[in-house]
């Protein structure tokens, strides 16, 4: 089974409406990693949560990370068609050697 | 500027023919890894290497070799391309202690 898992797989919003994504794992986060990829291009790092509580934010780009979850979430305040790509969340887990792995990603889309 | 690069980032191939795929980093990272993304599996760990000829098997390391003789590059080699092996391929570095990844702009090959 899948070690993270990312939801929802896809998203379609109107310009300006808020939307979240969550990424959860199944084992002890050491630490937590958003990443934005535009349709076949390199991955942009966004922010990296490391405790519980933890809330971080670029721009209209929130992440919060829920340690006793072991859950993240990315709230995306009045979205815009800049926000659109693939949202990826990459964790450090225990006995990882320090090798991220990766939810499958959420496929955003913003009709404008 | 701080960056990855791969070369090339297109390619396409008939099955069977060697190929190499060049990896560089100028931020002087100790850790580099080799990523692959498919539709519906999300970007998954072919190889990494914690430091010059230290390498070590991702989650799917077969068809494909590494070598790590310098400290900035990382090739991937297909010995014997097939076309299962067609994808996104990227490239990462990150500094010894930390856990950010700066990844490479991709690479797509296809193999016929």
């Amino acid at each position: 089974s899948q070690e993270l898992e990312q939801s929802p797989q896809s998203l379609i919003v109107q310009e300006g409406k808020n939307l979240t994504i969550n990424c959860t794992s199944s084992k002890t986060l050491y630490g937590l990693y958003w990443y934005k990829q535009k349709y076949g291009e390199g991955l942009i790092f966004l922010m990296m949560l490391q405790k519980g509580g933890e809330e971080k934010s670029h721009e209209k780009i929130t992440a919060k990370l829920d340690e006793k979850k072991q859950q993240s979430s990315l709230h995306i305040t009045a979205s815009q068609p800049s926000h659109a790509g693939i949202y990826l969340c990459g964790a450090s887990l225990r006995g990882s050697q320090g090798n991220l792995i990766f939810g499958k990603g959420t496929k955003l889309s913003v009709k404008p | 500027e701080a960056q990855v690069t791969q070369n090339p980032r297109y390619l396409i191939t008939v099955t069977g023919k060697k190929l190499t795929v060049t990896c560089s980093q100028n931020m002087n990272h100790e850790y580099m890894s080799w990523y692959r993304q498919d539709p519906g599996l999300g970007l998954r760990q072919i190889y990494y290497s914690m430091n010059v000829e230290v390498t070590d098997k991702g989650d799917v390391p077969e068809g494909y070799k590494v070598s790590r003789k310098e400290k900035r590059n990382f090739p991937l080699i297909l010995e014997s391309p097939s076309p299962n092996q067609t994808s996104l391929y990227f490239c990462a570095s990150r500094r010894t202690g930390t856990y950010e990844q700066y990844f490479g702009p991709g690479t797509r090959l296809t193999v016929t």
